[in-house]
């Protein structure tokens, strides 16, 4: 059974470039969240997509957008790179319900913004 | 507004020398705490949920602890292979209908041997 899968493992930018990062769920999942992850901290919830929409989102600016696809898979869209937006970018997937089950998260897609 | 602290930053250990991790939380009504372990360069790997407190979960060498304002992440005779980050997370209650998780900035372990 295939866990979480991300794509591409690693990406490098310019300022102002527009990415797509893919993310494909654990088997029997239905629900897909993103994070955002810098250099030394904690992940930061950027939003969450179940039934192909977006159902909550974090303090992220409207640059990042996203999409869940008919099999659960989803993609996290950056627009106007900054360098601030280097990061590790994590997908995590679960069950809708219950609310309070585990999230499994995938390996990851390391951004790097020149 | 909910938040999590974990503590401390790091922590080196020797081999066989026991130890405690520390996750104070504030939520407004817990639904949920995680316990990840993460590699560097890598996603998080889910180790532990505890949802109420007096909860205990063991794995292994390791056993988490629930109170109302905290999580403990017991290890117990360490080995090299258990240094990693381990990072701490909640879920709020009034988190609507989504489970987004809440994390710390992680406790680094390094364990030698």
């Amino acid at each position: 059974d295939a866990g979480v899968t991300q794509s591409p493992t690693h990406l490098i930018k310019t300022r102002g470039q527009q990415v797509t990062l893919r993310c494909s769920p654990k088997s029997g999942h239905d629900t897909v969240s993103w994070y955002q992850q810098a250099l030394g901290q904690g992940p930061q919830f950027i939003f969450q997509y179940y039934e192909e929409e977006e159902r909550q989102r974090g303090n992220f600016p409207d640059r990042f957008s996203g999409h869940q696809f008919p099999n659960y898979s989803s993609e996290l869209n950056v627009n106007a790179l900054l360098l601030g937006d280097s990061a590790l970018y994590l997908c995590a997937s679960s069950t809708r319900l219950p609310a309070n089950n585990e999230q499994f998260f995938g390996p990851g897609t390391r951004l790097t913004v020149l | 507004e909910d938040q999590v602290t974990q503590s401390p930053e790091a922590l080196r250990l020797q081999e066989g020398e026991s130890s405690s991790l520390n996750c104070s939380y504030t939520v407004s009504g817990l639904r949920g705490l995680f316990w990840y372990r993460q590699d560097p360069g890598k996603g998080p790997e889910f180790l532990f949920t505890l949802y109420s407190a007096g909860e205990e979960k063991e794995k292994e060498r390791l056993k988490a602890t629930l109170t109302k304002k905290e999580s403990f992440l017991h290890i117990t005779a360490p080995k090299p292979e258990d240094s990693a980050t381990y990072l701490c997370a909640v879920q709020s209650n009034y988190g609507g209908a989504t489970n987004k998780l809440i994390f710390g900035t992680g406790t680094l372990l390094a364990v030698q041997p």
